[in-house]
């Protein structure tokens, strides 16, 4: 089975510019989560999505950062307007949640990461 | 709010070393409690996790953790560690109840092997 996809691994772009990072999760899942890492702040949960819905976003930096989950299958992150503090690795993950009566295994699928450089 | 303490940033061990990596966790209930490891260029990796039961967990390539409520503590340990052990190691707490799983990591421990 494919892990989870992500696109672009890397990307530079200037200050100013729109930034939209890709994630497919694994086929099945119904969690899908986007966490940003940073040698200064670590691992930081950005928002996370229960069968395409938001269920939390209060890590979303600020109003330039905006998340969506059109289908079961595919997520974007957008930055707009870019800012050099922005650059850090954004990784994607999913899972399968817990349902009533369901198994779980609390296992996070991460992608291979896309670094993100603004200059 | 939950939150995880990894109290080491960057152990160094030498090859065929035991190894044991800190974790020391806040949670307001029972904890679901995880250890990845992240090689560079890559995602994180599950390694083991605690839910309930057996205090002692064993998970992949060779690795075990111990829950210790009374300390609040998920320590990662490995008897003999291998060069390509070298990675950073992340510990996380979150509940997974209800379908809602917001996951906490600590900030990581970087592994040095050392022949």
């Amino acid at each position: 089975d494919a892990g989870v996809i992500q696109s672009p691994r890397h990307e530079v772009t200037e200050m100013g510019q729109e930034v939209t990072l890709r994630c497919k999760p694994i086929s099945g899942h119904n969690s899908l989560f986007w966490y940003r890492q940073t040698m200064m702040r670590g691992l930081e949960l950005l928002i996370y999505f229960n069968n395409n819905v938001p269920i939390d976003d209060s890590g979303m930096p600020e109003d330039r950062f905006s998340a969506k989950m059109p289908n079961a299958s595919f997520s974007t992150l957008k930055i707009q307007p870019s800012e050099p503090r922005d650059s850090a690795v954004y990784f994607c993950a999913s899972s399968l949640a817990r349902l009533a009566g369901g198994s779980n295994t609390g296992e996070l699928f991460f992608g291979e990461g896309s670094r993100l450089t603004v200059l | 709010a939950q939150s995880v303490t990894q109290p080491d940033i960057h152990i160094t061990v030498s090859e065929g070393a035991s190894l044991e990596l800190r974790c020391n966790y806040s949670y307001g209930a029972t904890p679901y409690l995880f250890w990845y490891v992240q090689s560079p260029g890559q995602g994180l990796q599950l390694l083991l996790k605690y839910f309930s039961g057996d205090t002692l967990v064993q998970g992949i390539k060779g690795f075990e953790a111990e829950f210790k409520r009374s300390q609040s503590s998920f320590n990662l340990r490995k008897p003999s560690v291998h060069w390509s052990d070298a990675a950073e190691y992340f510990c996380a707490v979150g509940p997974i109840s209800g379908g809602y799983q917001k996951v906490t990591f600590g900030t990581g421990t970087k592994l040095q092997v050392i022949p």
